[in-house]
Parts: C-alpha cells; structure tokens; sequence
C-alpha cells in the first residue's frame, strides 16, 4: 500500500516560515491535499490539489509538489498556526486514500 | 452553511454492536462523497472507507474491510458507519468528511463521535 513519511515534528520562530514535507513514492504525479488539526477540533483542509486553497485560509499557507516531496510550507508563522498536520493523497492503483503520518508544529 | 453533524458519544462494552450516524445539510448530499476516518487517541487520522451516497458506491481501506460496514440513506441524508461486534482496540475519535474534486479532498468535517469500549 501506498505510504506518506511525514517529520514527526517541525518547530519555528514566529514570523518565521515552517516548511512540512511529505514523502511518497512519485508522490509529484499525485494531488496532495493537507489538514491542519488543532487540539480537540476537526481536521480543516488548508490547501488541496497540491497548492490551492480554500476559501477563508490565509495566504501564508501555500503548497508545492514534485519528484518525491510534497511541502507546505506556512510563511510568517504566528502563534495560531500551531497544530498537528496532514497529507493526504489518493492511490489510484489501489483506489484508495492514504493520510501522511502527521507533523506537529511547536512555535517557539 | 455546508454542515456535517455526528451523533453523540458512545460507550460500550466488547462485544456489543454500534451505529453511529453522519448528517448532512447544505448540500446536495447524493452529489457528494462521505469518507470515515478514524483517529486513536493521542494518534494520526486513518481513512476507513468512503460512500458515494447517490449510488452507494463503497470503497473500504484494507486495514477496516470486514470490521466495518458504511451505508447511507440519503432519504435522510445521513451516513453511518457500524459494528457488529466491538473490540477495546475500537476506542477512538471517528469523524466523518465531506469528500469531493477528481481526487477527493474532504473539505468539510463533522464534529467527531468517541466510541470508547470497555468492559
């Protein structure tokens, strides 16, 4: 089955920018989609199809894809971007969906 | 409002079957799939399954075929996710999400049901 290698944790200053991977065989040839979780709440989906974003999350968080890395990176990091997040892809060999291990992101 | 509302937590003891259940509003519920994903605590999120309550196309992961049945009744526009017979192993968070796009972001989640099972 198809498997997503997440860091277990990434720590950053604020204002700094936090860059999460997501290891995946030829994961560039997939849409990656990523979820922040912060304690006791749902997951929210922050960017899909790689490096598009919803309606209502900021700017600061952006995405990109390729080879066999996907990153999100969050750029002027504030003490609110603190939580555990996910990649997220569909395997369309097995036609299933797979989540990444998760990252935690500790502010500093 | 795109909402997704999980009914209520649940204890139970091992052995005893469960139905929890996933309501949709806001949205053509038919037109939309409706993914299961588990979170143990203190763990990462595992998808479970996913419905596709127009036609009831079901896909299960590996790791839940047979320890889970998915249906949908979309006269009520609601999913459901249930067991016939619960280990202690089954104690955890279950959301339900909304699923859509060619590769099927969940863009909208309920609130979460705890099943905890414990003699």
């Amino acid at each position: 089955s198809y498997v997503l290698t997440q860091p277990p944790s990434v720590s950053v200053a604020p204002g700094q920018t936090a860059r999460i991977t997501c290891g995946g065989n030829n994961i560039g040839s997939k849409s990656v989609h990523w979820y922040q979780q912060k304690p006791g709440q749902a997951p929210v989906l922050v960017v899909y199809d790689d490096s598009d974003r919803p309606s209502g999350i900021p700017e600061r968080f952006s995405g990109s894809n390729s080879g066999n890395t996907a990153t999100l990176t969050i750029s002027r990091v504030e003490a609110g971007d603190e939580a555990d997040y996910y990649c997220q892809v569909w395997d369309s060999s097995s036609d299933h969906y797979v989540f990444g291990t998760g990252t935690k992101v500790t502010v500093l | 409002e795109v909402q997704l509302v999980q009914s209520g937590a649940e204890v139970k003891k091992p052995g005893e079957s469960l139905k929890i259940s996933c309501k949709g509003s806001g949205y053509s519920f038919t037109s939309y799939w409706i993914g299961w994903v588990r979170q143990m605590p203190g763990k990462g999120l595992e998808w479970m399954g996913i419905i596709y309550p127009g036609d009831s196309d079901t896909r299960y992961s590996p790791s839940f075929q047979g320890q889970v049945t998915i249906s949908a009744d979309k006269s009520i526009s609601t999913a459901y996710l249930q067991w016939s017979s619960l280990k202690a192993s089954d104690t955890a968070m279950y959301y339900c999400a909304r699923g859509v796009g060619a590769t099927v972001e969940f863009d909208y989640w309920g609130q979460g049901t705890l099943v905890t099972v414990s003699s």
